[in-house]
């Protein structure tokens, strides 16, 4: 069964520091790939996503994420991080292949940023 | 598009007693999903429709939950018998086709107590 991994589970940082999350999947066929934001109160949010092309997209509120097929990856970066940034960020899979399609959530990240 | 919306937003009930959660999708979204979420983990999948048709239901489901999309609009999750074990956020989500964004609702709170 594809599964998806999330390395970090809390990170905490200072604003303006940088930030990299981890997300490996497992899944050997055509994927479309997701970053999902949760604020504290709201519902969950498109941050960016990849579904064909160049492997390094960017999203809203400057992050941006690079798919690394060969590693099964899709790492969210953001240069400097901002306190509002403060959020729960889950990477998720939806395979093209094999009939149905369904999201599959890594367990998530909590960010907190510091003042 | 005025997005996914779920109703109720909480909910809390009895143990033993039945449920019934509300989800309209986006308007022209064809597809619904239902998905559950507990604390500290992932969003989980429950089932799906594509317009009215039940396509696939996870093992999650339980002989206790139920799903309906009558006219291939608005859906309805169902839970009979609560068990604490059902307190969680019940998502619901839709899409256009299979390989588009899944959009989400702001979800629906149960508490069994």
């Amino acid at each position: 069964a594809q599964s998806v991994s999330q390395h970090n589970h809390h990170v905490i940082l200072s604003e303006a520091a940088s930030l990299e999350l981890g997300c490996n999947y497992s899944y050997g066929g055509t994927v479309n790939l997701f970053w999902y934001v949760q604020y504290p109160g709201q519902h969950l949010q498109l941050l960016l996503k990849y579904f064909s092309g160049d492997p390094l997209v960017k999203g809203i509120k400057g992050f941006e994420a690079e798919f690394i097929k060969s590693k099964f990856s899709f790492n969210l970066r953001k240069p400097s991080v901002q306190w509002s940034d403060t959020a729960e960020y889950f990477c998720a899979v939806n395979p093209l292949t094999g009939g149905g399609n369904k999201l599959t959530f890594g367990t998530g990240t909590q960010l907190k940023v510091e003042l | 598009d005025t997005g996914v919306s779920q109703d109720p937003r909480h909910k809390i009930t009895k143990r033993g007693q039945n449920v019934t959660f509300r989800c309209d999708p986006i308007s022209e979204h064809n597809r619904l999903y239902w998905y559950r979420q507990t604390l500290g983990q992932g969003p989980e999948f429950l089932t799906y429709f594509q317009n009215e048709a039940q396509l696939e239901k996870s093992r999650l489901l339980s002989d206790r939950f139920s799903a309906e999309r009558p006219k291939g609009s608005f859906s309805t999750l169902e839970i009979q018998r609560t068990e604490q074990g059902d307190s969680a956020m019940y998502l619901c989500a839709s899409s256009y086709h299979r390989a588009d964004t899944i959009y989400f609702g702001e979800g629906s709170w149960l508490t069994v107590v």
